[in-house]
């Protein structure tokens, strides 16, 4: 089975400054991997996934996230955030031939003016 | 196109009551998936379906939670009776295909509390 650890729980960050969030997970097949955002009051939304190919993959938004396997992180970064940046992000793991996701706990990013 | 919706958006309930959560997935979208976060832990796996069969229902938690999705369409998730411990948020998406590349669309979610 695969686990997945987000070592954050809370991120306070100001606008305009970068933002880097954590996410480790363990598994003993190869893996896909991927974020989710969820904004106030709405459902969770796919911001990028990692399936094969370039271990280096961006969001429409700015995100990005890089898939290190020595490591087993799939960190998701951000050069420079906005206000509308604020909500909670997971990171979620799965397998090939089982679709189900597994996510970690979530990390609450608040973006201050 | 019309997204995933999932109704009620909350749902106050007594212990021992039953509560009924809806999902209206995408349509065309034949695999539908519930999950459950309970107290800002992690959003947990209740179960797949195919159309109008359930592919995997590992994570139903026990009994008391019974998922239907009656002609391939929308689907329905009853738990009978509630327990303090199901409070929390359950979440339903929907995919075309089955592929990892497909992704995922979630709904809202319904908040569920038991009292």
């Amino acid at each position: 089975a695969q686990s997945v650890t987000q070592l954050d729980s809370q991120v306070p960050v100001f606008e305009e400054a970068p933002v880097e969030l954590r996410c480790n997970y363990s598994s003993s097949v190869s893996v896909y991997l991927f974020w989710y955002v969820q904004y106030p009051n709405q459902g969770l939304q796919l911001l990028l996934k990692y399936l094969s190919g370039s271990t280096l993959v961006e969001s429409i938004n700015g995100f990005e996230a890089e898939f290190n396997k020595s490591q087993t992180s799939f960190h998701l970064r951000k050069p420079s955030v906005h206000i509308s940046d604020t909500a909670e992000y997971f990171c979620a793991v799965s397998v090939t031939n089982d679709y189900k996701l597994s996510f970690g706990a979530g990390t609450t990013v608040t973006v201050r003016a | 196109e019309a997204g995933v919706t999932q109704f009620p958006s909350h749902s106050v309930i007594e212990k021992g009551q039953t509560v009924t959560l809806r999902c209206d997935p995408i349509s065309g979208h034949d695999n539908l998936y519930w999950y459950r976060r309970v107290m800002g832990k992690e959003i947990k796996f209740l179960l797949h379906f195919v159309k109008e069969s359930k592919q995997d229902e590992s994570g139903m938690p026990n009994n008391r939670f019974l998922a239907e999705r009656t002609g391939g369409t929308y689907s329905t998730l009853k738990v009978q009776p509630a327990e303090l411990e199901d409070s929390g948020v359950y979440f339903c998406a929907s995919s075309h295909g089955r592929g990892h590349g497909y992704g995922y669309t979630f709904g809202s979610g319904t908040r569920l509390t038991v009292v």
